[in-house]
């Protein structure tokens, strides 16, 4: 398996809704991260997990709660979320002990605050 | 602080043609580039990751060159199709290596 799976594909929440995105992946890699992309522009980091720890928080509001329960699975939860917090949430992957290693990324999940 | 840029933006191009997408980085300290391709809405297609000590990698009709010391790759497609067009995205991997930093992309359009 050399995929990174999200879901959903597409979330449409209101601004006082709680919802969850879900990454998975099972190739055994230890560091996984999540990105923010809005239109036209490059991908923005905003967590990293590292061996199921949070190593890096990008200065991200705390409506988005990340969580990695395993080694395989990676959330994001969203809370309160403002209009301007729509666009495309990508998940990646990649190998911790190998700087070396490329990132794989996931198909991503489009949200739409309304 | 490691800054990657795209040049050119957009890039129209007859089908057949033979192209060249240019990412520039400002420190040479990588550790790899890899080549991304996005198609719209979409999430990150890896194409080619070169490792620091590489000067090339190829995939098909796809071939990537590093030149560290002079802080430049290239993504070189050859007898470019209709289905190649795509946003292409290169992103270097330095410094604390859980960072990878993305450049601006180049939107190829191939016209049949």
């Amino acid at each position: 398996d050399t995929e990174v799976t999200q879901t959903p594909k597409h979330l449409v929440m209101g601004m006082t809704n709680k919802k969850s995105l879900k990454c998975e992946q099972h190739m055994g890699h230890r560091a996984m991260y999540w990105y923010k992309q809005k239109a036209k522009k490059p991908p923005e980091l905003m967590f990293v997990y590292s061996y199921e720890k949070l190593s890096i928080n990008e200065s991200v509001p705390s409506r988005f709660s990340p969580e990695c329960p395993n080694s395989s699975l990676l959330n994001l939860h969203l809370h309160a979320l403002q209009p301007e917090d729509s666009a495309l949430y990508l998940c990646a992957s990649s190998q911790e002990d190998a700087p070396r290693g490329g990132y794989t990324f996931g198909s991503g999940t489009r949200l739409t605050v309304v | 602080k490691q800054e990657v840029t795209q040049i050119p933006a957009a890039l129209s191009v007859p089908e057949g043609e033979n192209l060249v997408l240019n990412c520039s980085f400002t420190d040479s300290a990588i550790y790899n580039l890899q080549w991304f391709r996005q198609d719209p809405g979409k999430g990150l297609t890896s194409l080619l990751l070169i490792q620091s000590s590489q000067r090339e990698q190829t995939s098909g009709r796809l071939n990537a060159s590093l030149d560290k010391s002079s802080g430049r790759s290239t993504l070189y497609i050859a007898a470019s199709q209709p289905g190649d067009s795509a946003t292409y995205l290169c992103a270097a991997r330095s410094g604390g290596y859980q960072k990878v930093t993305f450049g601006t992309g180049t939107k190829l359009q191939v016209i049949p």
